[in-house]
């Protein structure tokens, strides 16, 4: 069956420093992965997206993130960090039916 | 270019009453759409997703229902509803049709079940 994980339930990072929030994945087949953003109270915002190419996807607000086959691993990423980035971020992956697969999702928070 | 409504943002209903949120689609034709619940601000829950008109997936048997009487209009129905119904409920759609596509998801709806 396929899977998306989020090992972390929190990340915790000072302003201005880089963030890494990690995502692996299970799925047959080419992996479609997204990462989505949620501030409070509010809908899942796109960030990104891999299909194909790249292994560094470049996507909104400064957010990138790295595709590695390998480590199975979709980690989103920023070099420096604003108090805004505070949020709730999920990854997802894409099974080709129609179906979405999202992780638990994991809350960053930036410290001022 | 595309947007997607979901209304009313809020809810608060007795507990045995009936539910409806309502979900519309703009500026595309025949979208995958999907009714999403997010419990205590965290996971999704797939409830149902449609591919066209009247065709209607459900994901978990409970006491939702749902229905696509047009092309880019999608309801969530409750005959009578219950404490556990409360949460988030996040309606989505993404292009139709076969390949990859973004899915994108409207701003929730509220439900809170007294």
């Amino acid at each position: 069956a396929q899977s998306v994980a989020q090992p972390e339930d929190q990340v915790n990072v000072a302003e201005g420093n880089p963030l890494t929030v990690k995502c692996t994945y299970s799925v047959s087949g080419n992996p479609y992965l997204f990462w989505y953003v949620q501030y409070p109270n509010r809908g899942l915002q796109f960030l990104l997206k891999y299909i194909t190419g790249d292994n560094l996807v470049k996507g909104s607000y400064g957010f990138e993130a790295e595709f590695n086959k390998s480590q199975t691993s979709f980690h989103l990423k920023k070099p420096s960090a604003l108090v805004s980035d505070s949020a709730l971020y999920f990854c997802a992956s894409e099974g080709g039916t129609y179906k979405y697969i999202f992780g638990t999702g994991t809350r960053l928070k930036v410290l001022a | 270019s595309q947007t997607i409504h979901q209304w009313p943002a809020t809810l608060v209903q007795p507990v045995g009453s009936p539910l409806s949120l309502e979900c519309t689609v703009e500026g595309t034709s025949n979208p995958n759409l999907y009714w999403y619940r997010q419990a205590a601000g965290r996971g999704l829950q797939l409830l149902f997703y449609s591919v066209g008109i009247g065709q209607i997936s459900s994901e978990v048997p409970q006491n939702l229902s749902a229905s696509r009487p047009q092309d880019r209009q999608f309801i969530l129905s409750s005959k009578k509803l219950l404490l556990s119904d409360s949460g988030f409920y996040l309606c989505a759609w993404r292009p139709g049709g076969q390949g990859l596509n973004t899915i994108y998801f409207g701003e929730g709806s509220w439900l809170t079940v007294v």
